[in-house]
């Protein structure tokens, strides 16, 4: 069955350094998302990515994140200078067409960020 | 703006008996979806069922089904004949656009 694969699958980072976290979505898929679960609270949508660019993002999102695509396949989340409260899963989820309703949104198994 | 609520912080079930759990929604659009997803203590998130605003009948995907009353906005997941296996924390999420919105989230601990 077809799946959401991200890399790596934990992370540990000093304050103030830059990670990328990558994803490769499901193959067919045009939409792209990000989203973060800080430890015991609820799951936070980040962005959603299509056909090149944001489509949308959340108050979280500030300039510090990025998101790119740079090939056929991969989708990476950039945190330019990683900060305590960066700490968190970052789940990558991708779906089949742009607009989500009537249709499932698969998630990978996350990234583990710890900063310290 | 979407809002998910999950009242059930924890719920305790007995192996193989059946269990409900809560979730109310709120939402000002007309088209949207509602999901539940299952996260192990290993932390990835699973997607369990899908209901959508217009379906008319219940969403059932093997032991689990979306008990949908739209008048009242709840979407509760029942498991039936739990499993052991079943033990994990369950979100219900909504869309209604390209974004899901989850809810706190129900911690559900089956026992043997």
């Amino acid at each position: 069955e077809p799946e959401v694969t991200q890399t790596p699958s934990h992370q540990v980072t000093q304050m103030g350094q830059e990670v990328i976290l990558r994803c490769v979505p499901i193959s067919n898929h045009l939409y792209f998302y990000w989203y973060r679960q800080i430890l015991g609270q609820k799951v936070e949508f980040l962005v959603s990515f299509y056909n090149n660019e944001i489509s949308e993002k959340s108050e979280i999102f500030d300039d510090q994140f990025s998101v790119e695509r740079p090939d056929g396949s991969n989708f990476t989340l950039k945190i330019r200078s990683t900060k305590l409260e960066d700490s968190a899963m970052y789940f990558c989820a991708s779906s089949e067409v742009p607009r989500t309703v009537g249709n499932t949104i698969y998630f990978g198994e996350g990234s583990w960020l710890t900063v310290v | 703006a979407q809002k998910i609520t999950q009242t059930q912080p924890g719920m305790f079930v007995q192996e193989k008996e059946a269990v409900t759990l809560d979730c109310t929604y709120d939402t000002s659009d007309q088209s949207y979806g509602l999901f539940w997803y299952k996260q192990p203590s290993s932390g990835e998130m699973i997607f369990l069922i899908y209901q959508g605003s217009y379906d008319e009948q219940n969403a059932t995907e093997g032991r689990y089904s979306l008990n949908f009353q739209k008048a009242r906005k709840s979407a509760n997941l029942v498991i039936s004949a739990s499993q052991l296996g079943d033990s994990a924390m369950y979100f219900c999420a909504m869309n209604a656009g390209n974004m899901l919105t989850f809810g706190g989230g129900t911690r559900l601990m089956v026992k043997p």
